[in-house]
């Protein structure tokens, strides 16, 4: 079955750590997506990226680091930088960036401060 | 003021009642929506999307849009058990080739048996 997978499910950070969070989709989409979500808040959006190779900051992105090396993947490092890192992260994709184009979301991680 | 706005809830409902849940914004740019159902612990599953104003059926659930007023809802015919979870609105601008979306905040409903 097509879809987006992430992980882990539950990720928890020491004082000082980067932690990667995983986001892998075999739906063959041009475009994935990076969000936090926080109690009472809307989803807000940390990175993107339409192709391979090229990724833009969203409204979040500071404390946060991405990569596209390939199509299918787009991991997130959430670097000790981010003061308040505890939250639940969501990863999308879409066909392409184009605006007329839904997201599919995966199942997200959890982030907690240890 | 957030772009979008969407009572939080919960709204609770008895099982085969109509489910009725909206959402306000601010910008008139936005020409794309879009709604979500969230379960606990899992990530957004699209329902249903649509650019123009008017009804979207599909199924038991409607999609209704007023540009004029700003205003989306979605109803959800003969609701089921099933049917509890949170329940996100979306929306896109189009002004250019990217369109970011705004997500509003989830109203949480329960279907009672």
């Amino acid at each position: 079955d097509g879809g987006i997978t992430q992980s882990p499910k539950y990720l928890f950070r020491k004082e000082g750590q980067n932690v990667t969070l995983s986001c892998e989709q075999n739906l063959n989409h041009d475009a994935m997506y990076w969000y936090r979500q926080d109690p009472g808040q809307g989803l807000r959006l940390i990175y993107y990226s339409q192709i391979v190779n090229d990724f833009q900051k969203g409204d979040i992105a500071e404390g946060y680091s991405v990569s596209r090396e390939k199509k299918e993947s787009f991991p997130l490092t959430v670097t000790s930088a981010q003061k308040n890192p505890t939250a639940f992260y969501l990863c999308a994709s879409s066909i392409s960036g184009g605006w007329d184009q839904p997201q599919h979301f995966g199942d997200g991680t959890r982030l907690s401060i240890l | 003021q957030k772009e979008v706005e969407q009572d939080p809830g919960p709204l609770s409902v008895p099982e085969g009642a109509i489910v009725s849940l909206n959402c306000t914004y601010s910008n008139s740019a936005f020409q794309y929506f879009m709604w979500y159902r969230q379960y606990s612990r899992k990530g957004p599953e699209l329902l249903m999307y649509t650019y123009s104003s008017g009804n979207k059926e599909d199924g038991r659930f409607t999609a209704q849009v007023d540009k004029s007023s700003k205003y989306i809802s979605l109803f959800i015919r003969d609701s089921q058990p099933s049917d509890s979870a949170t329940y996100l609105c979306a929306m896109r601008w189009t002004t250019d080739s990217w369109g970011k979306f705004q997500f509003g905040a989830g109203t949480q409903v329960v279907v009672t048996p």
